[in-house]
């Protein structure tokens, strides 16, 4: 079975401040898909970033950027100067190539508050 | 373009009751995910629905039932309701085959209370 940890359960920064988000997984296979979703106070998740297993090349994608290690099984996630309107519980995720469908393995998440 | 809707938005139950939970994905996909979310915690898998029919299922019991129109609106039954079934039900849709593996779009989520 699959299982993502998010050891941080809380973050608080000032705005324009960086933020990093830890993210470790656990799975046995060696195709899957990481994910970041956002998921602010009105509920929905909102879908990030999308990175595969093949791929460990780290972008910067506008104030978002990061850092997947297979050989610490980790994927990080980073906000550059952070915005108030980033506040919002972050998610990590994983799913198997072969699952294939919507089966998501979530993390419990990271609370992150931005103090203006 | 109208994303994913989910109704009611709350409501509360007692014990023993059922419940149904209504989801209507966004314009364009066919495919229908529903996940539990518990308070303070990530969410969790309970099934997908394609063509009318369950297609992957997660570690719920049977109490937790699903069905899906031909209009691809899907909804989400529970039975015999516990206390621990209290929880934010979340509906995400997408496009089955396709490539875009795991980009879900999801509703805001239907908050359920068993008291």
């Amino acid at each position: 079975a699959q299982k993502v940890t998010q050891a941080q359960t809380e973050i608080s920064v000032v705005e324009k401040e960086d933020v990093t988000l830890d993210c470790v997984y656990e799975t046995r296979d060696t195709t899957y898909y990481l994910f970041w979703y956002k998921q602010p106070p009105s509920g929905e998740l909102v879908f990030l970033i999308r990175r595969n297993s093949f791929d460990e090349q780290n972008e910067i994608s506008g104030r978002y950027s990061w850092n997947f290690q297979k050989s610490t099984s980790s994927f990080n996630f980073t906000i550059t100067a952070s915005q108030v309107v980033d506040s919002a519980v972050y998610f990590c995720a994983l799913i198997l190539f072969k699952a294939a469908g919507n089966k998501l393995t979530f993390g419990g998440g990271t609370r992150v508050l931005v103090k203006p | 373009d109208a994303g994913v809707t989910q109704s009611p938005t709350h409501l509360i139950k007692t014990r023993g009751q059922q419940v149904t939970l209504r989801c209507s994905p966004k314009s364009g996909h066919d495919t229908v995910s529903w996940y539990q979310q518990a308070l303070g915690q990530g969410p969790q898998f309970i099934f997908q629905y394609y063509e009318e029919e369950e297609r992957q299922r997660g570690n719920f019991p049977d109490r937790f039932s699903g069905h899906q129109f031909p209009n691809y609106s899907s909804e989400l039954n529970v039975n015999a309701l516990l206390l621990g079934d209290s929880a934010l039900y979340l509906c995400a849709s997408s496009s089955f085959g396709g490539t875009n593996t795991g980009e879900l779009f999801f509703g805001e989520g239907s908050r359920l209370t068993v008291l």
